[in-house]
C-alpha cells in the first residue's frame, strides 16, 4: 500500500457519460498529480495541484476538469466520454523533498468507455 | 517535448544477468528519476539523480547521468524474476514530471 488511495478501481461506462475519479494523497503530501496511461499515448501528465491551487497543466482535455479540496483530496472529472478516454488514470502525490518532485502513485482507476 | 525516451523498448534477459536501459531527453532538467511499474499497477519510485550528480547507486541499481549528452542509464545487476516490469525515466524540469514510454524488461528463469 503506497498510501495514495484511488477510487474506484474499475469503472465501465458509456460514451457521452460523466465520471468522477477520487484520490486521497499520502498523509502529509500537499501536491497531487493526475496522469493518464493508455497503450498508444503512454503516461501523460494531466494536471498538478499544490495545497488546493492548480500549479501545472499538461495535456488535459477541456472535457476534463480537476480540483483539490481543503482536506487535500482531489477529484478528476471526465465528461462527454469518448471511446478514446478508456485508460488507466493515476493519481500521485509528493511531499516537500527539496528541489524534486518524487511521486508516490496510487494503484490507478481503470476506466472503460463502451 | 520534454519527455525522456527510453531505449530499448523491450529487453529479455536470463535470471542473474544484468539489464541496462537508456534514457535520452531534450531540455535542461533539475533531476532525473527512474520508476518501475509492474503490470497494470502504479509506478514505484526507484532512484533520483540530480543534475549535478554523475552516478548513483541503490542496492542492485546503478544510475548514470550525462547532462552534456542529455542521457541517463539504469543498470540492474544480478537480475531476478521479480525485476520483470516496465521501467520509466522521468525528467523533472519544474512543476511537473514527464515520463518516457518505458522499457519492458522480462527476466527469464
Amino acid at each position: 500500500d503506497s498510501g495514495v488511495t484511488q477510487t474506484p478501481k474499475h469503472l465501465i461506462t458509456a460514451t457521452g457519460q460523466r465520471v468522477t475519479l477520487r484520490c486521497s494523497p499520502r498523509s502529509g503530501d500537499l501536491s497531487v498529480y493526475w496522469y493518464q496511461q493508455s497503450l498508444d499515448q503512454g503516461l501523460q501528465f494531466l494536471i498538478q495541484y499544490y495545497n488546493g491551487e492548480e500549479r501545472a497543466k499538461g495535456n488535459i482535455l477541456e472535457r476534463f476538469s480537476a480540483q483539490q479540496f481543503p482536506d487535500l483530496h482531489s477529484e478528476l472529472n471526465l465528461s462527454s466520454l469518448e471511446l478514446g478516454d478508456s485508460a488507466l488514470y493515476f493519481c500521485a502525490s509528493s511531499g516537500p523533498e527539496a528541489g524534486a518532485n518524487v511521486l508516490t502513485f496510487g494503484a490507478g482507476s481503470r476506466l472503460t468507455v463502451l | 517535448s520534454q519527455q525522456g525516451e527510453e531505449d530499448p523498448q523491450a529487453l529479455s534477459i536470463q535470471e542473474g544477468e544484468n539489464a541496462t536501459m537508456n534514457c535520452s531527453y531534450k531540455t535542461s532538467i533539475n533531476n532525473l528519476q527512474w520508476y518501475r511499474q509492474n503490470s497494470g499497477r502504479g509506478l514505484v519510485h526507484l532512484i533520483l539523480i540530480r543534475s549535478n550528480e554523475r552516478e548513483k547507486h541503490s542496492g542492485r541499481l546503478r544510475v548514470t547521468l550525462d547532462t552534456s549528452k542529455k542521457s541517463s542509464s539504469l543498470l540492474i545487476t544480478a537480475s531476478r524474476a521479480a525485476d520483470t516490469a516496465s521501467y520509466f525515466c522521468a525528467t523533472d524540469w519544474g512543476y511537473k514530471l514527464s515520463f518516457g514510454a518505458g522499457t519492458t524488461v522480462t527476466v527469464r528463469a
